[in-house]
């Protein structure tokens, strides 16, 4: 059983292009967390979503950046407009159930670098 | 809101020695869970340990033990028996258990084992 896909693994942009993250939950998983890390920092929830549902998404800048769980294929985390502070680790974590009741699987995160 | 507090940036233990990792939080809350977790250079977060806050036995994994001060906000991570493959970035993570997804995690402390 795979675990948490996420790809690429490290993804370079220039300022103003558009960044796609994508991230194959393990498989059963229908919840996926998106999460994303800062230099020198810990772990920060951006975005809730199950199937065709954003649950929450509290945590994610309110411009430039959406997050998309489609029925079929891959949870997409995209930056539009990159800017160098949007450089960071992106972690995607997912479970089969509502987490409380169970645990989150992390993928290996994806490394973006703004240029 | 919560807040994690991890103390030391960073830390080194000689080959088969033990170490102490400390963590605090701040919360109102009365039930709750607690991780740790560790992120090796490969960047995957992987997930060593946890509490449930109404538990007041302590959790252990193997080499892996947490001192739970509840009345404290403490949360210790003690590694025994070092290993060089303990050689990572350890981070501290709270959950509410009020019905929710959303881990808080601290900045992390940076664990050297040295042979």
């Amino acid at each position: 059983n795979a675990g948490v896909m996420q790809n690429p693994r490290h993804l370079v942009r220039r300022r103003g292009q558009e960044a796609r993250l994508r991230c194959s939950p393990m498989k059963g998983h229908s919840h996926v967390y998106w999460y994303r890390q800062l230099p020198e920092e810990g772990l920060k929830f951006m975005v809730y979503l199950q199937k065709e549902n954003i649950i929450d998404e509290s945590g994610m800048p309110k411009e430039r950046f959406s997050a998309e769980f489609p029925k079929e294929g891959p949870s997409i985390l995209r930056i539009q407009q990159v800017v160098r502070g949007d450089s960071a680790a992106y972690f995607c974590a997912s479970s089969d159930q509502f987490v409380k009741n169970t645990e989150a699987f992390f993928g290996q995160g994806t490394r973006l670098t703004v240029v | 809101a919560q807040t994690v507090t991890q103390s030391q940036p960073e830390m080194s233990v000689q080959e088969a020695e033990t170490v102490t990792l400390s963590c605090t939080y701040d919360t109102s809350e009365n039930n709750y869970y607690l991780f740790w977790y560790k992120q090796p250079p490969s960047r995957q977060m992987i997930l060593v340990i946890r509490q449930e806050a109404y538990k007041q036995q302590n959790a252990t994994e193997n080499r892996f033990s947490v001192n739970f001060q509840k009345a404290a906000k403490s949360f210790s991570l003690k590694i025994s028996d070092s290993q060089l493959g303990d050689t990572a970035m350890y981070f501290c993570a709270f959950r509410s258990g009020a019905g929710s997804y959303q881990l808080t995690f601290g900045k992390g402390t940076k664990l050297s084992v040295i042979p």
